[in-house]
């Protein structure tokens, strides 16, 4: 069945260090790849979403990269704040959404 | 507030207790969605509505589980006997999306704050 793995699990970086998380799909037929971040107590929050006919998307502080060969797609995230502390997920959709297991990032000032 | 909300936020039960959640997307939106949570996992899929129209169910809804979505604006799920396997966050999300069938829209999904519960 459809699947995405994500990795890693958790991550610690020092503020203004970068962080990248990294997610594969198994679907081919998947057009699009969303990045929420999830704070305690709170449902996910989109952050950035890229399509298949884009290789690579920018916002701010905020990157993502998509190989279809492949099939991987990464989060980049320069400058880390201490408010960019939360639960990542990525997800892929050809008809519905399938997240991955989430990257737990904390950032120390 | 003109985002997705959904009661109660949390749920205590007992095992083989009916609950029922409630999810109010925004207003505009056609499509609703409703999928579920478990400690360190994202969230899987369970059903989505377009307009009242239940589209898609997953396999994971299985036969306690029920969906409505009468007027196309809110949205309920119904647990019935309830089990500690189904000890979760619900959460619901909303999106604009094609008023007819075909292909699927790439409208971006909003979130609500999740229904925890817990079936003790």
């Amino acid at each position: 069945g459809e699947n995405v793995e994500q990795h890693p699990s958790t991550l610690s970086v020092q503020e203004g260090d970068s962080a990248v998380i990294k997610c594969t799909y198994s679907d081919s037929a998947s057009n699009y790849f969303p990045w929420y971040k999830q704070e305690l107590g709170k449902g996910p929050q989109l952050i950035i979403d890229i399509r298949s006919n884009v290789g690579e998307k920018k916002d701010q502080r905020i990157a993502v990269t998509l190989n279809k060969t492949a099939k991987h797609f990464s989060l980049h995230i320069t400058e880390t704040q201490p408010e960019d502390s939360a639960v990542y997920f990525c997800a892929a959709r050809k008809n519905k959404l399938i997240f991955g297991t989430g990257t737990r990032l904390q950032v120390f000032p | 507030d003109t985002g997705v909300s959904q009661n109660p936020r949390h749920k205590i039960t007992k095992r083989g207790q009916n609950v029922t959640f409630r999810c109010d997307p925004i207003s505009e939106h056609n499509r609703l969605y409703w999928y579920r949570q478990t400690l360190g996992q994202g969230p899987e899929f369970l059903t989505y509505f377009q307009n009242e129209a239940q589209l898609e169910k997953s396999r994971l809804l299985s036969d306690r589980f029920s969906a409505e979505r009468p007027k196309g604006s809110f949205s309920t799920l119904e647990i019935q006997r309830t089990e500690q396997g189904d000890s979760a966050m619900y959460l619901c999300a909303s999106s604009l999306g094609a008023s007819s069938g075909g292909s699927s829209s790439y409208n971006e999904q909003f979130f609500g704050p999740g229904t925890r519960l817990t079936v003790l």
